[in-house]
C-alpha cells in the first residue's frame, strides 16, 4: 500500500535552475497539499488543492506553482530556484477538509546553492 | 484566525518516565485538535485527533491526549516512555466549519534517555 509518494527524495539544484516535484497518491482523496519543513518553524503551507484542476495559495507560496490535472498527482514547480527555498517538501493528502486525517509522503530534501 | 503553541522545542525524559508535550492553541472558532509523530526521515504521521464528543482522546503507542476549552490546551502524554518515543511531535489546529487550513506548531523533539 503505497499512500503517498513523493519523487525525487533529494535533489541538489544551482541558483536559478528549474525543478518539478511530483506527488502521487493511490487513495482517491480529493484534496493534496504542499509543505515546506524548516528547523524551528514547524510545517508552512505552500499550496494546495481542493479537486482535481484546483489550485490555491497556501500561506509561503511566492516562487512556488503547483498543478492538479490528475487527481491523484500534484506537482509543485519551482520556476527559478533561490538558497531561501532550501527545505524540506513535503505532499499530503486527505479525503475531506474538515477534521480528516492528513497523510504524508516522505519528503523531498532540496538544497539550492 | 488560529494558531497552536508548543511549549518546549525539546524535552528529554528517562525511559520509563511521563511524557507531557504542550500544546496551546487559538482559534475563531470551535477547532479540531491534532498531533502528529515524525520519525527521523520520514513523513508525520497522525497519532490521534479531537474533532467533538469525549474530550480525552487515545491514539496510537498509548499516547493520549484531552482538549480543555478553557484552558486553549490540547497537551499530549503517555505515562511510560519508550525508547522508540524517540520522535518530533507536532500539535496542530483547525476550524470546524466550511474549508478550514491546518495550522501546525513548530515542533517539539522528544529525547528518551535510557
Amino acid at each position: 500500500n503505497a499512500g503517498v509518494t513523493q519523487t525525487p527524495k533529494f535533489r541538489v539544484l544551482k541558483t536559478g535552475q528549474s525543478m518539478t516535484l511530483l506527488c502521487a497518491q493511490d487513495m482517491n482523496h480529493e484534496y493534496m497539499y504542499w509543505y515546506r519543513q524548516d528547523p524551528g518553524m514547524g510545517l508552512r503551507l505552500i499550496h494546495y488543492s481542493v479537486g482535481e484542476g484546483t489550485t490555491a495559495k497556501g500561506e509561503v507560496p511566492d516562487g512556488y506553482n503547483v498543478s492538479r490535472l490528475k487527481k491523484q498527482n500534484f506537482l509543485l514547480g519551482l520556476e527559478s530556484a533561490a538558497p531561501s527555498q532550501t527545505s524540506v517538501y513535503f505532499c499530503a493528502s486527505s479525503y475531506s477538509n474538515v477534521g480528516a486525517e492528513a497523510f504524508f509522503g516522505q519528503g523531498t530534501r532540496l538544497t539550492v546553492v | 484566525a488560529q494558531s497552536v503553541t508548543q511549549l518546549g522545542s525539546h524535552v528529554s525524559v528517562s525511559e520509563g518516565a511521563l511524557v507531557l508535550l504542550r500544546c496551546n492553541y487559538s482559534s475563531s472558532v470551535p477547532p479540531y485538535l491534532f498531533w502528529y509523530v515524525q520519525y527521523p526521515n520520514q513523513g508525520l504521521q497522525l497519532l490521534l485527533k479531537y474533532t467533538t464528543g469525549a474530550t480525552l482522546v487515545k491514539g496510537i503507542n498509548g499516547f493520549e491526549a484531552e482538549f480543555k476549552k478553557s484552558e486553549t490546551s490540547f497537551h499530549l502524554t503517555k505515562p511510560s516512555a519508550h525508547m522508540s518515543d524517540a520522535a518530533e511531535y507536532f500539535c496542530a489546529v483547525s476550524g470546524s466549519g466550511g474549508y478550514q487550513k491546518v495550522t501546525f506548531g513548530t515542533g517539539t523533539k522528544l529525547q528518551v534517555i535510557p
